[in-house]
């Protein structure tokens, strides 16, 4: 299972939008509707931001969306501040032996 | 609150074992499966299995067989990550998640830093 192929860096200025595209395959992002997002500062713990395609956990910031168009999964950024400059890695369950693959990471950089 | 806490850094020689631990709080730890999560310095995040905290049967991804156990204690909301004959490219951190019903890693552990070095 390989995995899942993020741009390696993204860069907005503050209040614009950003977008975070995580490709698979049939076998993962096109074939189930179970990805997630996480955030992750230096020396921090990921976090999670969306799962299930587009839903946000309680206290996550209606600024972060996420969508899906066959093995391609999304992650909006808008209204970008500062805080937001981060790692953000995809995950998506898989229905193989490895349930469940992340995606190479983004670093967002806000000019 | 829920929370995941971890047993703190450790700098072991090559060839030794280490155990890491992740006490899990505020929750019923039979509920949610415990994952392994892998993160090499500079590097991104990689599923090494995970254990069903039911049945403490555990499921290991391609590449964390053989060196790489994970066990529990149920009787203080436990589980354990033990990598035996450690080699240097073992050294990253390690993190224990729970999984959601909805497939995805909802709360971490803050993460145990393993280092290997001579």
């Amino acid at each position: 299972q390989s995995a899942l192929t993020q741009p390696a860096s993204v860069s907005g200025s503050p209040g614009q939008s950003i977008t975070i595209s995580c490709t698979g395959t049939s076998s993962d992002v096109g074939g189930y509707n179970y990805v997630s997002w996480y955030q992750q500062h230096p020396g921090k713990a990921p976090k999670l931001m969306i799962y299930e395609v587009s839903n946000r956990p309680s206290g996550v910031s209606n600024r972060f969306s996420g969508s899906k168009s066959g093995n391609t999964a999304s992650l909006t950024i808008s209204g970008l501040q500062a805080e937001d400059e981060a790692d953000y890695y995809c995950s998506s369950y898989t229905g193989s032996s490895t349930l469940y693959v992340f995606g190479t990471g983004t670093k967002v950089t806000v000019l | 609150q829920v929370q995941l806490v971890q047993s703190g850094s450790e700098l072991k020689k090559p060839g030794a074992s280490v155990k890491v631990s992740c006490k899990a709080s505020g929750y019923t730890f039979s509920t949610y499966g415990m994952n392994w999560v892998r993160q090499a310095p500079g590097q991104g995040l990689e599923w090494m299995g995970w254990i069903n905290t039911n049945t403490g049967n555990p499921t290991y991804a391609q590449g964390f067989t053989g060196r790489f156990v994970f066990s529990l204690d149920t009787s203080v909301s436990t589980a354990y990550l033990q990598i035996s004959s450690l080699k240097a490219e073992d050294t990253a951190v390690y993190y224990c998640a729970r999984v959601s019903g909805a497939d995805a890693f909802d709360i971490w552990g803050q993460g145990t830093m393993v280092t290997v070095s001579s």
